[in-house]
């Protein structure tokens, strides 16, 4: 298995502003990948972390709105620009390992 | 049309007896994965158990296990032995493609909230 860990595991921050997130595996993995869950809904793709290149974004998701690091295998970075009320969801951080696929704790993100 | 369909909102069960929570799943491809996922009010998402495609033998993991028909395209998950602290939403996932390849992203159901009573 792989242990993911996210920093913070929470925050509440102010429209118009910036939080960055930190996701951490205990192992090299190929993949990495970062997930939104609204309030009350499912998780959605955001993007896929690629080391050394820019990430993989999916259909509604774009970078300059969440920006994404990956420097080496076992780390990643997720940035909310420009936050609204809207963005106020659980983001998960999640990684391969073999044929299964781990999820970090999440990082619960309230914008007022 | 839902790749991943979970067709009860909320369950109950009584502690120390079985549940099956139900998943069915949309897809031409012929190599594929499935998963499930228990999240707690606490938001983690716990991987629980995984069925290849390709796997001979329905998946076991404990007390967890999952009910593979191939045929009719359902992955349902069995918790025997029901315990206050599987109280959580379960949430059945699927990734098309083999593991490895390009299709790497996983497609989510609604998810089903499971109470365990006392």
């Amino acid at each position: 298995s792989a242990v993911i860990s996210q920093k913070p595991s929470r925050d509440i921050c102010q429209r118009g502003t910036s939080l960055t997130i930190q996701c951490q595996v205990d192992s090299q993995v190929t993949m990495m990948f970062w997930y939104r869950q609204q309030p009350g809904q499912s998780l959605t793709l955001i993007a896929t972390a690629n080391q050394g290149s820019e990430a993989t974004y999916e259909s509604g998701f774009v970078i300059d709105k969440f920006p994404i690091s990956r420097p080496n295998l076992t780390f990643s970075t997720l940035t909310v620009s420009n936050m609204s009320p809207e963005d106020s969801s659980i983001y998960l951080c999640s990684a391969t390992h073999d044929r299964e696929q781990y999820f970090g704790p999440g990082t619960r993100l309230t914008v007022t | 049309a839902q790749k991943i369909t979970q067709t009860q909102p909320g369950m109950f069960v009584q502690e120390k007896e079985a549940v099956t929570l139900d998943c069915t799943y949309d897809t031409s491809d012929p190599s594929y994965g499935l998963f499930w996922y228990k999240q707690p009010s606490s938001g983690e998402m716990i991987f629980l158990i995984y069925q290849g495609s390709y796997d001979q033998q329905n998946a076991t993991e404990g007390r967890y296990s999952l009910n593979f028909q191939k045929a009719r395209k359902s992955a349902n998950l069995v918790i025997s032995a029901s315990q206050l602290g599987d109280s959580a939403m379960y949430f059945c996932a699927m990734r098309e493609g083999r593991s490895g390849g390009s299709n790497y992203k996983l497609t989510f159901g609604k998810g089903t909230l499971l109470t365990v009573n006392p």
